[in-house]
């Protein structure tokens, strides 16, 4: 089965980029997901990424994805308070029946 | 976009009664819903796949006859906490998944419900 693990906390100041890694074990998906919790709140899809795609850059955001290592990243550049939250990848399941989440990274940013 | 809107926020109910949460696609038909639940700090844990017009499929350790699911509708489904107890106080979010033409679109959060038992 899918096994999604990522670290549990990063703190970065204000203005600096915030990296943020994720492992999964299942090589089968087709799309790959970067989702942000804010406190209390449901999921926001951030931005996603094809698996036969390296990176994509959408903004602030900058996904990489390195298929080898199951290894999948989520570049956030000139990081600011807003941006504190929970960030979850997730990867679907063969045939989309269902989403499998990351263990969640719970990003500070401090002034 | 894609909206899913789910009600209530937040819910306290005394132990030994029935909680009722709804999810809604708003401007899409979802064949698929999905009911999460998430313990303080923690990752989301799938509960049941939901499916239009036939039964919930639960997940491994998720007791049916507890969590009542009904996906009566293209737009609609529903959670029913049966008698609920401090144990089952959580936060439950449900998703739904947009396809359309064989292509899919991704999947949508509801903005959750608290679920405090006392």
């Amino acid at each position: 089965g899918e096994d999604v693990e990522q670290s549990l906390f990063l703190s970065v100041r204000e203005g600096d980029s915030s990296v943020i890694n994720c492992t999964y074990t299942d090589s089968s998906s087709t799309y790959l997901y970067w989702y942000k919790q804010e406190p209390g709140a449901g999921l926001q899809l951030l931005t996603y990424i094809f698996s036969n795609m390296d990176m994509k850059q959408d903004q602030r955001l900058t996904v990489l994805l390195n298929k080898k290592d199951k290894h999948l990243s989520l570049r956030i550049a000139d990081t600011q308070t807003g941006d504190s939250a929970i960030y979850f990848c997730a990867e679907p399941s063969w045939g989309y029946q269902k989403v499998t989440f990351g263990t969640g990274t719970k990003l500070q940013v401090i002034p | 976009g894609a909206v899913v809107s789910q009600h209530p926020s937040w819910v306290i109910c005394k132990s030994g009664t029935s909680v009722k949460i709804e999810c809604r696609s708003l401007d899409f038909q979802a064949t698929t819903m999905f009911w999460y639940r998430q313990f303080p700090k923690q990752s989301l844990m799938l509960m049941a796949t939901s499916n239009e017009g036939s039964k919930a499929t639960y997940e491994q350790g998720v007791e049916k006859d507890k969590f009542l699911i009904n996906h009566a509708s293209l737009t609609l489904s529903t959670l029913t906490v049966t008698s609920a107890h401090p144990e089952d106080s959580s936060f439950y979010i449900c998703s739904a998944n947009q396809r359309s033409g064989g292509r899919n679109y991704g999947y949508t959060f509801g903005s959750g419900t608290r679920l405090t038992v006392v």
